[in-house]
């Protein structure tokens, strides 16, 4: 079985400034995909990025992008130039090649500060 | 707007009663999941469909609860007798199965509170 985690309950960023969420996964399957998902306050989860682990490329997507470690199966986020608008839960996310459910880990409050 | 919807957003319950919610997907989407998520985690799986087919129900989905999706497009899932332990957020999501990568949509979820 596959699990995620994410060992940082909460963090808080200043407005502009850039900030990394970390996340650790096992699993024994060697395709896979991971997410990154936010989910504001109004509870809409969004897909903000997401990885192929056959890409050795890290995905970009505006001001997000991460740093996939295959090896040591790690996925961080890194926002860049943070906005008001990041306020929400994110949380890292396993899908196993077969399109099998998403597994989320425990989620990341990130606020940021103006 | 052509997005998940659920219905309904919030119901309050007592203890022992039943309760129903739905789950409207993207219309050209054939999988539907169901999720639920509890303060301060993340979505659990709970149960999944293709078309009408249900192809996987986790250990969380106990005798209590059953979901269906009769012609391929809505889905509903439905606790009996329900517990305090039953609170949460329902989450539903639609995914076209096809080759490769297929993004799971959610909706805005049901909040179900159990008294």
């Amino acid at each position: 079985a596959q699990t995620v985690t994410q060992s940082q309950p909460e963090m808080s960023v200043q407005e502009a400034e850039t900030v990394t969420l970390s996340c650790t996964y096992d699993t024994s399957e060697n395709n896979y995909y991971l997410f990154w998902y936010k989910q504001p306050p109004s509870r809409q989860m969004i897909l903000v990025i997401r990885q192929e682990a056959y890409k050795q490329q890290n995905a970009t997507e505006n001001r997000f992008s991460v740093n996939f470690q295959k090896a040591a199966k790690s996925f961080s986020l890194k926002i860049s130039d943070s906005q008001l608008g990041d306020t929400a839960m994110y949380f890292c996310a396993f899908l196993a090649s077969g399109n099998t459910p998403l597994v989320f880990g425990k989620g990341t409050r990130l606020s940021v500060i103006a | 707007d052509t997005g998940v919807s659920q219905d309904p957003r919030h119901k309050i319950t007592k203890r022992g009663q039943n309760v129903t919610f739905r789950c409207d997907p993207i219309s050209e989407h054939n999988r539907l999941y169901w999720y639920r998520q509890t303060l301060g985690q993340g979505p659990e799986f709970l149960t999944y469909f293709q078309n009408e087919a249900q192809l996987e129900k986790s250990r969380l989905l106990s005798d209590r609860f059953s979901a269906e999706r009769p012609k391929g497009s809505f889905s509903t899932l439905e606790i009996q007798r329900t517990e305090q332990g039953d609170s949460a957020m329902y989450l539903c999501a639609s995914s076209l199965r096809a080759q490769g990568y297929n993004e799971q949509f959610f909706g805005p979820g049901t909040r179900l509170t159990v008294l």
